[in-house]
């Protein structure tokens, strides 16, 4: 089946410094990639959606300049956690849509954030 | 707001038994699909049934769908203790294909040899 690689799978850092997560399609291609992300004993919150070659879309509640999303080409999104803080501790994991109109998603393994 | 309500949040079963998990959700569907989430890891896709099926199986796994209630369920037959995972429910959100999945709140299911 299709590979997401997701890097660093865990990352610990001091309040104020940058963080940066990439997110690769091994074996496809992912014009669309989705970056969720899981507080401990709870479900994925959709973050913003990447889109090869466009500005991502971020949902309601989430802030652009506090997580930079690019993707540069159509198989590596990365997503910059910048100026952390303890608040953004937190369990973070991309997925990526096969090709045009894939209905299931491939997830990586999740990047597990601790800001101290 | 998520899309889907789980239940139950929490299950324990004997290995062997059956594991029964409900799903509702909220707005029209094209397809529902269920994953599965080890500890600490990503999500797996399990099986996906689309809004004009009632019932979908594959393997020790059977789904069902209820469009009218908006609701539904997945049963895991025979459980082995490999089968300890978190399991959620997704939709995409709105009736077209936007890629974008919303996931249920989850059940946490814990299968003792």
């Amino acid at each position: 089946g299709a590979v997401v690689s997701q890097h660093p799978s865990r990352v610990i850092c001091k309040s104020g410094t940058s963080v940066k997560i990439e997110c690769r399609s091994l074996d496809f291609q992912a014009t669309t990639m989705f970056w969720y992300r899981q507080f401990p004993k709870q479900s994925l919150m959709l973050m913003a959606t990447s889109n090869e070659g466009s500005k991502a879309t971020y949902e309601q509640g989430v802030e652009k300049d506090k997580f930079l999303i690019n993707h540069a080409s159509l198989t590596l999104s990365t997503l910059t956690v910048t100026s952390a803080h303890p608040e953004d501790s937190s369990f973070y994991i991309c997925s990526a849509r096969p090709g045009q109109g894939g209905e299931k998603l491939f997830f990586g393994s999740g990047t597990q954030l601790s800001v101290l | 707001s998520q899309q889907g309500e789980e239940d139950p949040q929490a299950l324990s079963i004997q290995e062997g038994e059956n594991a029964t998990m409900n799903c509702s959700y909220k707005t029209s569907i094209n397809n529902l699909q269920w994953y599965r989430q080890n500890s600490g890891r990503g999500l797996v896709h399990l099986i996906l049934i689309r809004s004009n099926e009632r019932e979908k199986h594959s393997g020790r796994l059977r789904v069902t769908l209820d469009t009218s209630k908006k609701s539904s369920s997945l049963l895991i037959t025979a459980s082995r203790a490999a089968d300890t995972a978190s399991y959620f429910c997704a939709t995409h959100l709105g009736s077209g294909n936007t890629g974008k999945l919303i996931f249920g709140q989850g059940t946490t299911l814990q299968v003792k040899p």
